[in-house]
């Protein structure tokens, strides 16, 4: 079975500050890797996706994640943080036809 | 653009009686989904459903839980009997249908078992 970690629970940057959220999964075979965001009392929205294409994957509001096949990671960047940032990451692996989700990382951004 | 949505957003029940959340999936979408969120906790599968049938299920999905797709456009999780454990958010999901497909969700039914 397929699983992934996110390393904290809680991350807290400055505004303005570079972002990192740490995912490693566990996969036999190649994976697909998302990531979803969760702003508060809402449900989960699409930031970006790696399906084998280009490893480095750019998504919605700044972010990109970069596939490391031998890092077994798919770490979560972005280079400012604003405010509005403030949110639950979760990274997620497809398997088979559902999604195993990681415990998610709550991200502050401080002032 | 097309999004799940879900109904209620808000559910409290008393303990033992049945509940069914609702979800309407993206029109075109094939696989449907529900997840569980406790408080604070992370998002677990529930089951998955394709043609009319389940594909998927998780350990949490007992004999209490079943799905249905009563017509061609909802999507339902019933809980016959609930338990003070069953409080969580309930997420309806939907894809197209191959995993490198984005599953898109819903905004989730907040079930408070009293």
């Amino acid at each position: 079975a397929q699983s992934v970690t996110q390393l904290g629970s809680h991350v807290s940057v400055s505004e303005g500050a570079l972002v990192l959220l740490r995912c490693n999964y566990s996969s036999s075979v190649p994976p697909y890797l998302f990531w979803y965001v969760q702003y508060p009392n809402q449900g989960l929205q699409l930031l970006l996706k790696y399906t084998s294409a280009a490893t480095l994957v750019k998504g919605i509001n700044g972010f990109e994640a970069e596939f490391k096949k031998s890092e077994t990671s798919f770490h979560l960047t972005k280079p400012s943080a604003h405010m509005s940032d403030a949110a639950e990451y979760f990274c997620a692996v497809s398997e088979g036809q559902n999604f195993v989700f990681g415990p998610g990382t709550r991200l502050s951004v401080l002032p | 653009e097309p999004e799940v949505t879900q109904t209620p957003s808000h559910q409290v029940t008393q303990m033992g009686q049945e509940v069914i959340l609702r979800c309407v999936p993206i029109s075109n979408h094939l696989y449907f989904y529900w997840y569980r969120q406790i408080l604070g906790q992370k998002v677990e599968f529930l089951v998955s459903f394709y043609n009319n049938e389940i594909s998927e299920k998780s350990e949490i999905f007992d004999d209490q839980f079943s799905v249905e797709r009563p017509d061609g456009s909802n999507f339902t999780l019933k809980i016959r009997s609930t338990k003070l454990e069953d409080s969580a958010m309930y997420f309806c999901a939907s894809r197209v249908g191959l995993p490198t497909d984005t599953q898109y969700f819903g905004p989730g039914t907040r079930l408070t078992v009293l």
